[in-house]
């Protein structure tokens, strides 16, 4: 079973640019989530996806980022203009079913560093 | 707000030696909670899943246990090997809602 795939693995870019991250889910899985891992932290749900409505995005900094999964399969999550504050590791996850009670399966992330 | 903090941040064993990590959380009104592993440059692995009815789940060496009450969970790791060495988040679920709060990690290192 190919597991969750995510591109570009490193990203650098300046301050005020513009940057995408793409992640494709498990096939199947109708559940999807973009966490921002700062360095020495654990991750932060940026938004959460079940199919292709939004379940939760009350940690987006909506006046930069934004995100969509349309068909409800893959996702992009875009910055715009990006800030020395967002270089993290972005990461994809997904899950089965509604979230609730189950395991999350995790892409390698995208590591951002603005300059 | 849920606050998850694990203790301690950072750990050096050698190998062969038995360790608990440990995970606290705030608010014990959990929907379950998971251990994660997490290698560098890498995504998260789950590793296991207590639901907020049980007590424990054990997979291999490793065993995690779950005291709601108290708002704590601890990870013991049986004779622990190189391999073993990575991050250990633990992340927690809270009851009506659908998202996950992670600890900071611990970082284990575990010496030959």
């Amino acid at each position: 079973e190919a597991g969750v795939a995510q591109s570009p693995r490193y990203k650098i870019i300046e301050k005020r640019q513009s940057v995408a991250f793409w992640c494709n889910p498990i096939s199947g899985h109708a559940t999807l989530y973009w966490y921002q891992q700062i360095l020495g932290q654990g991750p932060k749900l940026l938004i959460q996806f079940q199919n292709n409505g939004v379940v939760d995005d009350s940690q987006l900094p909506k006046d930069r980022f934004s995100a969509e999964r349309l068909k409800g399969v893959d996702s992009t999550l875009k910055i715009q203009p990006a800030k020395l504050e967002d270089s993290a590791v972005y990461l994809c996850a997904s899950s089965l079913g509604a979230g609730g009670g189950e395991k999350l399966f995790f892409g390698s992330g995208t590591q951002l560093s603005v300059l | 707000k849920q606050e998850v903090t694990q203790i301690p941040a950072a750990l050096s064993v050698p190998e062969g030696e038995n360790l608990v990590l440990n995970c606290s959380f705030t608010d014990s009104a959990i929907y379950n909670l998971q251990w994660f592993r997490q290698d560098p440059g890498k995504g998260l692995t789950s590793l296991l899943l207590i639901q907020s009815s049980q007590r424990e789940q054990t997979s291999g060496r490793l065993n995690a246990s779950l005291d709601k009450s108290s708002g704590r969970s601890t990870l013991y790791i049986a004779a622990s090997q190189p391999g073993d060495s990575a991050t250990y988040l633990c992340a927690v679920l809270d009851s009506g809602y659908s998202t996950l709060t992670f600890g900071k990690g611990t970082m284990l290192l575990v010496s030959p």
